[in-house]
């Protein structure tokens, strides 16, 4: 198992660019999270999905878009990058509450800086 | 809303000391209480988790007690090492959505 992948690791952009982060899994979870971690502040919630082709707004949703196609994939989508979105970006999966477990596989993290 | 509130850091200390983070949550339901450990460079790995009022977390050396009647789950170790530096973040999960809250992290330095 690779469990949860992110590309690319690194990503500079500029103001007004878009840009996909991509995150898979294979450990067939069915809920899929994106999280933004800032000093300070611990991780926000950004978006999340339950299952393919169900999506939702988390803590900090503005600025970015998600869907979920397949089971295994969940990009996030910036369509016009802000310097605030200069951030460190993790993807997470788990299990339903109802398969018993249910904790956060997280993958590496994508350090994103809009300059 | 659910929240999680953890104590401050950096937190410093020498190798063999005895470690506490505090973790106290807010929660509409009842919900499952995680500690995740984020070395540096690196995602969030789950250390320890208790599902139910009393459960208590434990896996290399650290220990977590659901309190309820407290609303706690306090991070404890008896001995640290320099290997256990890292950011700990203290997290809920409601009971029937599988939304995570975590908490701001708490900096872990252990000096030799």
């Amino acid at each position: 198992n690779a469990g949860v992948t992110q590309t690319p690791k690194f990503q500079v952009l500029k103001t007004g660019q878009s840009m996909t982060l991509q995150c898979a899994q294979d450990m067939n979870h069915e809920y899929m999270s994106w999280y933004r971690q800032d000093p300070g502040m611990g991780l926000r919630l950004i978006h999340y999905s339950v299952g393919a082709g169900i999506t939702d707004q988390g803590e900090v949703p503005n600025g970015y878009n998600v869907s979920r196609s397949t089971t295994e994939d969940f990009p996030l989508r910036l369509l016009s990058a802000a310097p605030s979105q200069t951030s460190v970006y993790f993807c997470a999966s788990s299990y339903s509450r109802a398969r018993g477990s249910y904790e956060q596989y997280f993958g590496p993290g994508t350090r994103l800086t809009v300059t | 809303g659910d929240s999680v509130t953890q104590m401050e850091g950096p937190v410093t200390l020498s190798e063999e000391a005895f470690l506490t983070i505090n973790c106290t949550y807010t929660a509409t339901g009842y919900p499952s209480l995680f500690w995740y450990v984020q070395y540096p460079g690196e995602g969030l790995q789950l250390l320890l988790k208790a599902t139910k009022a009393d459960d208590k977390g434990s896996n290399k050396g650290f220990e977590a007690t659901y309190r309820k009647e407290t609303t706690s789950f306090h991070l404890e170790k008896g001995s640290v090492q320099v290997s256990d530096s890292a950011v700990y973040f203290c997290a809920l999960s409601e009971l029937y959505f599988n939304k995570f809250y975590f908490g701001s992290g708490t900096k872990l330095n252990v000096k030799p």
